[in-house]
């Protein structure tokens, strides 16, 4: 089935030490997304790519970082993890740009900073 | 900005009752609108959507929404509960390129 996959789903790491977060994708789509979601609310996106296009959110930290090496990967850097960034990491990605277009999502990477 | 306004963070039915999770929306251009659940440590899935083809809209799992301009609402029904629906249910609007959510309604079905 095509899907998005997200590696690992679960990863633990140190405060300070960097960490990255995998996504792939099988459906072929233009758009890939990244969201951070704490826990009990909203999903909050960071940054998107449109193809190789890359769209940073206005209050996304500088510590997050992302690459978009081909149409099926894309990766969540983050350089410096804080106690704060303690979240589950949320990719989802969509044929196109255009605003009916449904996004597919993930399973999640939680992310535990120690 | 387009945004969503979720009432209620927590909804409690009993199994067979009706599910009805409040979703109002703000925007200066006909939205597009979306609803998606999420289970426990899982990715969000879509239930349905609003384009504009049909005001109400039908969706997975026996859930449908209505779309009405003059209470700016997208209300997400479903006539009998089951104890899987039991999750967290996200209201969205569609931006430039982006989805913008809603808080969120965790939906607790009593047995």
């Amino acid at each position: 089935d095509a899907m998005v996959i997200q590696n690992p789903r679960y990863q633990v790491t140190q405060f300070g030490k960097p960490v990255t977060l995998s996504c792939s994708q099988t459906l072929n789509h233009n758009v890939m997304y990244w969201y951070q979601q704490k826990s009990s609310q909203a999903p909050k996106l960071l940054f998107h790519y449109y193809d190789k296009d890359f769209n940073n959110e206005a209050d996304t930290p500088d510590n997050f970082q992302s690459r978009r090496p081909n149409t099926s990967f894309c990766f969540l850097d983050i350089r410096s993890p804080g106690l704060g960034d303690a979240a589950m990491y949320l990719c989802a990605t969509s044929r196109d740009g255009l605003d009916q277009a449904e996004q597919f999502f993930g399973p999640g990477t939680r992310l535990t900073v120690l | 900005a387009q945004s969503v306004t979720q009432l209620g963070s927590h909804v409690s039915v009993s199994e067979g009752a009706l599910v009805l999770l409040r979703c109002n929306y703000s925007s200066s251009v006909p939205p597009y609108l979306f609803w998606y659940v999420q289970y426990p440590n899982q990715g969000l899935q879509l239930l349905l959507k609003y384009t504009s083809a049909a005001t109400l809209v039908k969706g997975i799992n026996g859930f449908e929404a209505e779309f009405k301009k003059s209470e700016t609402s997208f209300h997400l029904t479903k006539p009998s509960a089951h104890m899987r629906d039991a999750a967290e249910y996200f209201c969205a609007v569609a931006g430039r390129r982006a989805l913008t959510f809603g808080s969120g309604t965790r939906l607790q079905v009593q047995p």
